[in-house]
């Protein structure tokens, strides 16, 4: 069975902290592995999609990774701005949607 | 990127009522997806909508409970028909494919937070 998890579910930072994120998956045909940010009362917003392991995309503070299992989104000297639900989502080979996990909420202290 | 209006925001309704939700992009989109999102919980898949033709729904979801339309490629609706509090939740309409933008990732709208009472 496809399944998205992540860890850990929440994380609390001080502004300056860096950390990382995990998203483990099983999906059989990876087509695309998706991060996502979502505050409060909003939809997600697109972050980064990886195809292959081993490539990596940056957006400011943020890093994403791959692996053949996991991947990770590392946070560089995080500010309060940057709390957040970050939500994963992978895309199977022969279907158009996404598969999400659970999300970690993250909160960022100054 | 593709941008996404939803309608409404958000509504508080009574139970054995039916809603209906909005989404219209601004440009014209192949794949169209209508996710809900349970309190606590992450997103998952009610149906995919699809153009000229019945939408495709996933297992747990039906069509008598969830009527979708979709009449062009741009413009799709949601219905939660005879709600109950279990229909309490974000529901979320989401575009992908060529041209939205978004590196082979999809585009959300910002949600209806329902509340059925």
């Amino acid at each position: 069975e496809d399944q998205v998890t992540q860890s850990p579910e929440a994380l609390r930072l001080q502004e300056g902290e860096s950390s990382s994120l995990n998203c483990s998956y099983t999906v059989s045909g990876l087509r695309g592995l998706f991060w996502y940010r979502q505050d409060p009362g909003k939809g997600p917003e697109f972050l980064f999609t990886l195809y292959s392991a081993g490539e990596e995309k940056e957006k400011e503070r943020l890093k994403a990774t791959l692996t053949k299992k996991e991947s990770f989104l590392h946070i560089t000297a995080p500010k309060p701005e940057d709390s957040a639900t970050y939500l994963c989502a992978v895309q199977r080979g022969s279907q158009g949607n996404l598969i999400f996990g659970k999300g970690t909420k993250l909160s960022v202290k100054p | 990127s593709a941008v996404i209006s939803q309608k409404p925001s958000r509504d508080i309704c009574q139970r054995g009522t039916s809603l209906t939700i909005q989404c219209q992009v601004d440009s014209q989109v192949t794949m169209m997806f209508w996710y809900r999102q349970q309190p606590g919980q992450s997103l998952t898949l009610i149906a995919t909508a699809n153009q000229g033709s019945e939408a495709t729904y996933e297992s747990g979801f039906v069509i008598d409970k969830f009527p979708i339309s979709r009449p062009n490629l741009t413009f799709s609706t949601l219905t939660v028909s005879n709600m109950s509090p279990e229909d309490s939740s974000i529901y979320l309409c989401s575009v992908g494919g060529v041209g939205t933008g978004t590196a082979g990732g999809y585009t959300f709208g910002s949600g209806t937070r329902l509340t059925v009472v």
